[in-house]
Parts: C-alpha cells; structure tokens; sequence
C-alpha cells in the first residue's frame, strides 16, 4: 500500500524568506509524485510533478521539488516567498493506473 | 476549455434529508473522484471509480452514495445517513500523469 506524510502542519514565514515543505511517501511500487496548492474555498492546481528523469523538477509560482528515492522525499522548497503564496500544499503519489493518494495538507502562512 | 465542473457552489441541506452533488468533466479521463475536506484533515477519499458503471468505496463512505452511468459524470449523494455533512466537498479526475480538480462545493446542514 502507499501512503503520504506531510512532515508539517502549518509553517510560518516571512515575506522574501525560503520555505521547505517537506514529504516522504512509501510505496512498494514505483510512484508518480506531485505538489498542489488550494487557496481559500477553491479546487487544488497543480504545482508540479516528477514522472521520472530529472530529480529536481521545476514548477509554477517559482517552485521546485526534489525527488530522493532513497529517503522517498519529495520536498517543496521556494527560494523566496510572497504574500500570495499563503494556501494550503498537497503532497500526493499516484499509481500506475492513476489513483491519487494526498498527504495531509501543509498550511503556509506569509507574513510581512 | 477542458475541465471539471463542479454544482453548485453553495448548497444548504435541512437534517434528515438527502442532497446530490454534481460532477462532470470532459477531459475524457477514465478515474473520477470525491473528497471531502473538514478544516485540519486534509482530504479523504469518499468514493473513487476507475471506469463506467464501477466504483469503490473510499476511506469514509459511510453515508453517501455514488453512480457511474456516464464517463464524463459522477453524482455524489450525501444521504440523512450521514451524521456530520457540513464540510467542502471536491471532485477529481484523472489520468496518470496528472489529477484536476473542481472549483469544490460547500454544503452546510442548516
């Protein structure tokens, strides 16, 4: 069986600061990996997805993630952050025929 | 433009009655899904179907019902079986590479 832990459930930071959001995942299988974000009262957008080749793997907004097989992690990290970046960030995994499995939500809070 | 469509935004349900949630989309995915989504819990699985006519229960089924007749809808029924329904319902489908999302619908039991 897969699953998905999101390793934090809320992080603050400040405006122009990093931000990791951290994932580990299981599997028995090889998995597919990706980030979303939700904002207030709306659907999740995909951030972005590693199906395989390149290990870090550059999404929208300024966002990039790392695949690690051997600690099964799939960080989040942006460099910067503003304001509009706070939302809530989705770690999943998907088999090979497509169901998704989501972690539990990361809550990122930007302050000025 | 592709994509799922969620109805409608906002539902207002009284207790003991039964209320459907609509879901289509014409991205011609085969996996269609429902979540639901309380504050603080993430999203857990109601049902899932990975083809017409064929669905598996999820992780928290209890109280609701679903239909595959179509591919491109999934109707979710929250029943007055359903003890706590108040929460922000989202629709899923998917390929392999990739799930999309409807914009959610918020039902509250009044």
């Amino acid at each position: 069986a897969q699953s998905v832990t999101q390793l934090d459930s809320q992080v603050p930071v400040f405006e122009e600061a990093p931000v990791e959001l951290r994932c580990n995942y299981s599997s028995s299988v090889s998995v597919y990996l990706f980030w979303y974000v939700q904002y207030p009262n709306q659907g999740l957008q995909l951030l972005l997805k590693y199906l395989s080749g390149s290990t870090l793997v550059k999404g929208i907004n300024g966002f990039e993630a790392e695949f690690n097989k051997s600690q099964t992690s799939f960080h989040l990290r942006k460099p910067s952050v503003h304001i509009s970046d706070t939302a809530e960030y989705f770690c999943a995994v998907s088999l090979s025929w497509g169901k998704f499995q989501f972690g539990a939500g990361t809550q990122v809070v930007v302050t000025p | 433009d592709g994509g799922i469509t969620q109805s409608p935004k906002y539902l207002f349900r009284k207790e003991g009655q039964n209320v459907t949630l609509s879901c289509e989309q014409n991205l011609n995915h085969d996996a269609m899904y429902w979540y639901r989504q309380d504050p603080g819990q993430g999203l857990r699985l109601i049902y899932y179907s990975q083809i017409v006519n064929d669905f598996q229960k999820g992780d928290i089924a209890e109280g609701y019902s679903v239909s595959r007749e179509k591919k491109e809808s999934f109707p979710l029924t929250v029943t007055s079986a359903q003890k706590n329904p108040t929460a922000f319902y989202l629709c899923a489908s998917s390929r392999t590479d990739e799930a999309f999302f409807g914009q959610g619908t918020r039902l509250t039991v009044v």
